[in-house]
């Protein structure tokens, strides 16, 4: 099945810095890759996400990179904010429609701005 | 803005016994998921529900593990005999037909 790795485990940075967290997957048959945002006691958030076909995606200070021959797709956040800090999840899924919209998460990275 | 709701927020029981977690999804949605997080650990995927009946299933998703939409808007997940590596916590999610998934803010199970 599906193995999606996700680095780092934790980022720290200053507010306005960038911060970039990286994602591998193993299958070549996922085809939509969506970024989830998890603030403490609430529930998966869905931020951005791109699909197969895209190699970039941007949503104002947030972008999403594809690069399906490496595998690999990357979250970009421009001019953090102290709000942008959270638990961001990437995931992969592969399917059409209706019950394979199963996803495969990583593991989470949490991110720190500091004011 | 509409949202899935979960109950109980937090539920503590003893090992052997019997746990519902409930979900009500978005009212429009069609498909419906169980996803658990183990602390530390990944989002895992469990089961996914459509139509009244379940469309897959996980490794994870034994024959203690069931689920039934008994009223046309509960979702509910039950655990038969809860063991200690149960306790995690318990994400329904719901889509209408999009990839968007819609996430409730979970129940954490305790298993003592």
């Amino acid at each position: 099945g599906e193995n999606v790795e996700q680095h780092p485990s934790t980022l720290s940075v200053q507010e306005g810095d960038s911060a970039v967290i990286k994602c591998t997957y193993s299958d070549s048959a996922s085809n939509y890759f969506p970024w989830y945002k998890q603030e403490l006691g609430k529930g998966p958030q869905l931020i951005i996400d791109i699909r197969s076909n895209v190699g970039e995606k941007k949503d104002q200070r947030i972008a999403v990179t594809l690069n399906k021959t490496a595998k690999h797709f990357s979250l970009h956040i421009t001019e953090t904010q102290p709000e942008d800090s959270a638990v961001y999840f990437c995931a992969a899924q592969k399917g059409s429609g209706g019950s394979n919209y199963k996803l495969t998460f990583g593991k989470g990275t949490l991110l720190t701005v500091n004011p | 803005e509409p949202e899935v709701t979960q109950t109980p927020s937090h539920q503590v029981t003893q090992m052997g016994q019997e746990v519902i977690l409930r979900c009500v999804p978005i009212s429009n949605h069609l498909y419906f998921y169980w996803y658990r997080q183990i602390l530390g650990q990944k989002v895992e995927f469990l089961v996914s529900f459509y139509n009244n009946e379940i469309s897959e299933k996980s490794e994870i998703f034994d024959d203690q593990f069931s689920v039934e939409r008994p009223d046309g808007s509960n979702f509910t997940l039950k655990i038969r005999s809860t063991k200690l590596e149960d306790s995690a916590m318990y994400f329904c999610a719901s889509t209408v037909s999009s990839r968007e998934l819609f996430f409730g803010e979970g129940s954490r199970l305790t298993v003592l």
